[in-house]
């Protein structure tokens, strides 16, 4: 079983619509945060967690909210959903004790289409 | 302000060629430096990292980086390209405090001809 899984894989809606990102990890890992990746632009940092009452605005916070239900559980909300936001978005965890230069581990993406 | 700069967005090479992808850093303070490699449809995943220990990082699939502080570099080798190594390479710099967050560069797309 993957350790970081996001539901769903695909989506479509349209404009003005609220959407929920999900992310769960079976690492055990404290920090997870939320990227969308457009091409020729990297990854971008939406919202990242350090712990569960953690929360951190990243580059592009703006149009989303998140919420850390538990330590495995972190999700990404479009509120109002536009065709900008039209991207691929994953989910990762780190894990400060693993020593110095954490490594992130990424889930699958959900590539999402506002119409 | 930390930045990661890759450059070319796009690399060809042949089939058993070497495969070199640049990547700069821009940072006080020698930071943390990645690659991660995403396969079509899939999420990122650690090629290799450096963290001081050795200015020569070994990491998976035959791939190699060589940090130069005087340069401000992580350049990214592989002496024999193979067709499976077709995907996308991310350099990344993360710096020394704990609350620091990574920065990803934009990406370089490598592709291999027959």
């Amino acid at each position: 079983d993957a350790d970081v899984t996001q539901t769903p894989r695909n989506r479509i809606t349209k404009t003005g619509k609220r959407i929920m990102l999900e992310c769960s990890q079976t690492k055990g890992h404290d920090r997870m945060y939320w990227y969308r990746q457009d091409p020729g632009l990297g990854l971008r940092l939406i919202y990242y967690s350090f712990d569960v009452k953690d929360i951190n605005k990243g580059e592009i916070s703006d149009g989303y909210s998140v919420s850390r239900q538990a330590q495995a559980k972190f999700s990404l909300s479009l509120e109002s959903a536009i065709p900008n936001q039209t991207a691929l978005y994953f989910c990762a965890t780190s894990d400060l004790s693993s020593g110095r230069g954490e490594t992130q581990y990424f889930g699958p993406g959900t590539r999402l289409l506002v119409l | 302000a930390q930045s990661v700069t890759q450059l070319g967005s796009h690399v060809s090479v042949s089939e058993g060629a070497l495969v070199l992808l640049r990547c700069n850093y821009s940072s006080s303070v020698p930071p943390y430096l990645f690659w991660y490699v995403q396969y079509p449809n899939q999420g990122l995943q650690l090629l290799l990292k450096y963290t001081s220990a050795a200015t020569l990082v070994k990491g998976i699939n035959g791939f190699e980086a060589e940090f130069k502080k005087s340069e401000t570099s992580f350049h990214l080798t592989k002496p024999s390209a193979h067709m499976s190594d077709a995907a996308e390479y991310f350099c990344a710099a993360l710096g020394r405090g704990s609350a620091s967050k990574i920065i990803f560069g934009s990406g370089t797309r490598l592709s291999i001809r027959p």
